[in-house]
């Protein structure tokens, strides 16, 4: 059975600081993605990694894809109170694009 | 980009009795469409995997004849809960691959009351 890791679990910071939250799993995924979900709706996605030790930017967001292919983080810089929410990583492996997810990373940048 | 439409976005109903949700892809055909469930405060877990024209495919631990799935078409796909319980309450959400299986579309979700 594959499983993601994230953490931490919950995240409180005050606007303005960094932080990092890290995905871990002992298998290999073809893709990884990060998504950012609302209270009451569904997922939006926010990257996609697919290279070994790729790199992607996205504003204020870092992502890393792991050499092998197993683990990723997402960095924020200077998070801001609309940062808020439930972060996702989710693992694709094979063809069929099942989405294996993470435990979920709950982040509150307080103003 | 692609949309996923999930209907409804809120549902209750009585203990005992089944409840159907709707999964569209509005402007992509999707051979393949996936099920999960997402307690509070929690992530999401997939439930079963929904093939076009052919049965679905389910996780472990996944009661197919609770969690009834039927792919009719290239279009839709249905999540049926039968005499669903209180504990069948969750928010239920679906996904849809693009057709080069690069991005997965996810539905607003469906949060299930049974009362």
């Amino acid at each position: 059975t594959q499983l993601l890791e994230q953490s931490p679990q919950f995240l409180s910071i005050q606007e303005g600081e960094n932080l990092t939250v890290y995905c871990n799993s002992s298998s290999v995924f073809s893709s990884l993605q990060w998504y950012r979900q609302e209270p009451g709706e569904g997922p939006v996605l926010l990257v996609t990694v697919v290279t070994g030790g790729e790199v992607k930017k996205l504003k204020r967001l870092t992502f890393q894809f792991g050499d092998a292919r197993k683990d990723s983080s997402l960095h924020i810089t200077a998070a801001q109170p609309g940062d808020t929410g439930l972060y996702l990583c989710a693992g694709a492996s094979g063809s069929s694009y099942k989405l294996i997810f993470g435990s979920g990373t709950r982040l509150l940048v307080r103003p | 980009g692609a949309v996923v439409s999930q209907h409804p976005s809120r549902v209750i109903c009585k203990s005992g009795t089944s409840v159907k949700i709707e999964c569209r892809s509005l402007d992509f055909q999707a051979t393949t469409m996936f099920w999960y469930r997402q307690f509070p405060k929690q992530s999401l877990m997939l439930m079963a995997t929904s093939n076009e024209g052919s049965k679905a495919t389910y996780e472990q631990g996944v009661e197919k004849d609770k969690f009834l799935i039927n792919h009719a078409s290239l279009t839709l796909s249905t999540l049926t809960v039968t005499s669903a319980h209180p504990e069948d309450s969750s928010f239920y959400i679906c996904s849809a691959p693009d057709r080069s299986y690069t991005e997965a579309f996810f539905g607003q979700g469906t949060r299930l009351t049974v009362v």
